[in-house]
């Protein structure tokens, strides 16, 4: 069954330092999105990305933040001077062309773990 | 603001009982209501209800929305340890031309005990 992949599952990074997480989504998939989920909390949206730019963004995807597709394959997400309050679990997801219907169905990878020491 | 309320926030059954689990919304411009399911990592989907008071289905599970009351049930019936899960409830507003975006509810932590 396909299913979208991430790297890492977790990442120690010092404050103020750039991560990068990677993420490849289902092939067929058009729309990719970037969620995080402070532990214990809500899962959060933060970015929708389709057609080689950004569709939407929350207030937390700020100037520090930012998304790229780079090849065919590969979507990731950049955290420029990670924060202390960046420590989360990032799931990348992919989702269906909205037409079908089924955009709201979101494939989940199982997530990067980002700890900022 | 979008708004989901998921109650109760979490439930201890014993293998075998039948639970309910409940989600409110507040959405602009209403499309969809999702659940998922968190067992450790990912959220895994289980159902999308877009039309009041058509129950979806699949083995054990069911769910149903009312979009004049604004929310959703979904129902385990003879659980089993293995739905140990959060359940996570997400509103999708219906956008045009934009992709999906989803406002999650903090979920429903079940325990089922033997």
């Amino acid at each position: 069954e396909p299913e979208v992949t991430q790297t890492p599952s977790h990442q120690v990074t010092q404050m103020g330092q750039e991560v990068i997480l990677r993420c490849v989504p289902i092939s067929n998939h058009l729309y990719f999105y970037w969620y995080r989920q402070i532990l214990g909390q809500k899962v959060e949206f933060l970015v929708s990305f389709y057609n080689n730019e950004i569709s939407e963004k929350s207030e937390i995807f700020d100037d520090q933040f930012s998304v790229e597709r780079p090849d065919g394959s590969n979507f990731t997400l950049k955290i420029r001077s990670t924060k202390l309050e960046d420590s989360a679990m990032y799931f990348c997801a992919s989702s269906e062309a909205l037409f079908s219907g089924r955009a709201g169905e979101l494939f989940f990878g199982e997530g990067s773990r980002l700890t900022v020491l | 603001e979008d708004k989901v309320v998921q109650s109760p926030l979490s439930l201890v059954v014993h293998e075998g009982d039948t639970v309910t689990l409940n989600c409110s919304y507040e959405v602009t411009n209403f499309r969809s209501l999702l659940w998922y399911k968190q067992e450790k990592k990912a959220p895994t989907f289980l159902f999308m209800l877009t039309s009041s008071g058509i129950e979806k289905k699949s083995g054990r599970l069911s769910s149903i929305l009312d979009k004049k009351e604004l929310f959703s049930i979904l129902n385990i019936t003879a659980t089993q340890t293995g739905d140990s899960a959060i359940y996570l409830c997400a509103a999708e507003p219906l956008n045009t031309g934009t992709a999906s975006k989803l406002t999650f509810g903090t979920g429903t932590r079940l325990q089922v005990t033997l």
